[in-house]
C-alpha cells in the first residue's frame, strides 16, 4: 500500500492569509494527487485532481503543485468559507489511500 | 446530475454482519469504466478505502480487511451493495459510496451523504 503522510494535522490562521498542507507519498504516485474539503457533517468534497487541475466551482485561491513523491495545496487569502479538514488521496493505485487529514481553524 | 445514497441499520451488535446500499443515479454501473467504492471515516479521523465493484463486476478489496467483506451490485446497475462481517466496535463509522471510473486513473468525484453505522452492544 502506498502511505500518504500528510502535514500539518491542524493548522491555525487568520483570514487573508495563505497556508499550505503538504503530502508525501511512500513511492513515486506520478501527479495522481488529489485533495479534498470535507466540512462537519458533509462529505468530502472534490477540490483538486491530478496535482493542480481545478474542479469546476473551485475558487482559483486554492492551488496544488508538486511531483514524484511530494506535493502541496495552498489556500491564499483564506476565507472563512474555507474552514473545514482537507485531505489529500493518491489514486495510481489500490488501494486508494488518503492522507490523515489537516483541520483549519480561524485564528 | 450524478447523486448517490448511502442506506444501512444505523446500529448493530458486535460480531453481527453489516449490510450497506448505495442506491445511485445520474450514471450507470454498465457504463464501460464505470466504478462504485465504499470509503469509511470513523468519527475525528481520516478515511479509508474499503472497497469497488466495477462496470464489468470486477471487485477490488483493501488488503487489510478483504477477508470479511463481499462488494456486489444488482443487476440493473442502480445500486451495490456492502457487506462486512464479525463487525467490532472498530468498525464504527460514516460509511461513504463514491464514484470512480477504470482506465485512466481518476479520483472519487461524485460522494453519497454517508451513513452512520454503530458497533454496539
Amino acid at each position: 500500500d502506498i502511505q500518504m503522510t500528510q502535514s500539518p494535522p491542524s493548522l491555525s490562521a487568520s483570514l487573508g492569509d495563505k497556508v499550505t498542507i503538504t503530502c508525501q507519498a511512500s513511492q513515486n504516485i506520478n501527479k495522481y494527487i488529489a485533495w479534498y474539503q470535507q466540512k462537519p457533517g458533509k462529505a468530502p468534497r472534490l477540490l483538486i485532481r491530478y496535482t493542480s487541475t481545478l474542479e469546476s466551482g473551485t475558487p482559483s485561491r486554492f492551488s496544488g503543485s508538486g511531483s514524484g513523491r511530494d506535493y502541496s495545496f495552498s489556500i491564499s487569502n483564506v476565507e472563512s468559507e474555507d474552514i473545514a479538514s482537507y485531505y489529500c488521496l493518491q489514486y495510481v493505485n489500490l488501494p486508494r489511500t488518503f492522507g490523515g487529514g489537516t483541520k483549519l481553524e480561524l485564528k | 446530475q450524478v447523486t448517490l445514497k448511502e442506506s444501512g441499520p444505523g446500529m448493530l451488535q458486535p460480531s453481527k454482519t453489516l449490510s450497506l446500499t448505495c442506491s445511485f443515479s445520474g450514471f450507470s454501473l454498465s457504463t464501460s469504466g464505470m466504478v462504485v467504492s465504499w470509503i469509511r471515516q470513523p468519527s475525528g479521523k481520516s478515511l479509508e478505502w474499503l472497497a469497488a465493484i466495477d462496470w464489468d463486476g470486477d471487485k477490488y478489496y483493501n488488503p487489510s480487511l478483504k477477508s470479511r467483506l463481499t462488494v456486489s451490485k444488482n443487476t440493473s446497475n442502480t445500486q451495490v451493495f456492502l457487506k462486512i462481517t464479525s463487525v467490532d466496535i472498530a468498525d464504527t463509522a460514516t460509511y461513504y459510496c463514491a464514484r470512480d471510473t477504470t482506465g485512466i486513473p481518476t479520483p472519487f468525484d461524485y460522494w453519497g451523504q454517508g451513513v452512520m453505522v454503530t458497533v454496539s452492544s
